[in-house]
């Protein structure tokens, strides 16, 4: 299986803040990266697929880039509802994976 | 409108089986797999498995290889996830998820089963 390692596990940061999390392929994945968003109690909200592309109706502050094995997912101004775990996802092989996850805490 | 609605909370045996069932409206439901996920209380998301609706054809993680079994009725819009052999360890709310698309993104989720493990 192809295994994602999402860097780092957390983070604190605060309202206004710039932040970017890390997901790593065990092997080449080309674009086929999707990331989610889940808060406490709730199913996960896709936020970025293939890699770079904008699910709609999520902010544009939410952008992903990367390809290969190097992928990352950046929200440009932290707003108050941010604050949640998020996920990466590989579908290049047909045995999806999820990286174990990034929880954005508040500073 | 897209929904996922699964069925209510389950309370097992160890050794027992238990089946989720995941029903579909809003879209074609033959025309997206549908994909399994769970979540250990406090831990990350973990990908069971897929099933294309149309032909049944599936996949299952390796973890999962021989206790777990996803079907569908077309004729009702819903799939099913069983699980045998259970174990605390499979304790977890359980997910159905639609794919979407060439990137195989789940777009749509069900709100979650909780299935507990306990003697």
């Amino acid at each position: 299986d192809i295994q994602m390692t999402q860097s780092p596990s957390s983070l604190s940061a605060s309202v206004g803040d710039r932040v970017t999390i890390t997901c790593r392929a065990s092997q080449r994945i080309s674009s086929s990266l999707n990331w989610y968003q889940q808060k406490a109690g709730k199913a996960p909200k896709l936020l970025i697929y293939a890699a770079s592309s904008l699910q709609s109706g999520v902010p544009s502050r939410f952008s992903g880039s990367g390809s290969g094995t190097d992928f990352t997912l950046t929200i440009s101004s932290l707003e108050p509802e941010d604050f949640a775990t998020y996920y990466c996802q590989q579908s290049y092989s047909t045995l999806r994976t999820f990286g174990q996850g990034t929880k954005v805490e508040i500073k | 409108q897209v929904q996922l609605v699964q069925s209510g909370a389950e309370v097992k045996k160890p050794g027992a089986s238990v089946k989720v069932s995941c029903k579909a409206s809003g879209y074609t439901f033959t025309s997206y797999d549908i994909n399994w996920v769970r979540q250990a209380t406090g831990q990350g998301l973990e990908w069971m498995g897929w099933m294309n609706p149309n032909s049944g054809n599936t996949g299952y993680a390796q973890k999962f290889q021989g206790r777990v079994t996803i079907t569908r009725n077309t004729s009702i819009s819903t799939a099913y996830m069983e699980l045998s052999s259970l174990r605390s360890e499979d304790t977890a709310v359980y997910y159905c998820a639609r794919v979407k698309g060439y990137s195989y993104r789940f777009d749509y989720w069900g709100q979650g089963t909780l299935v507990t493990v306990s003697s």
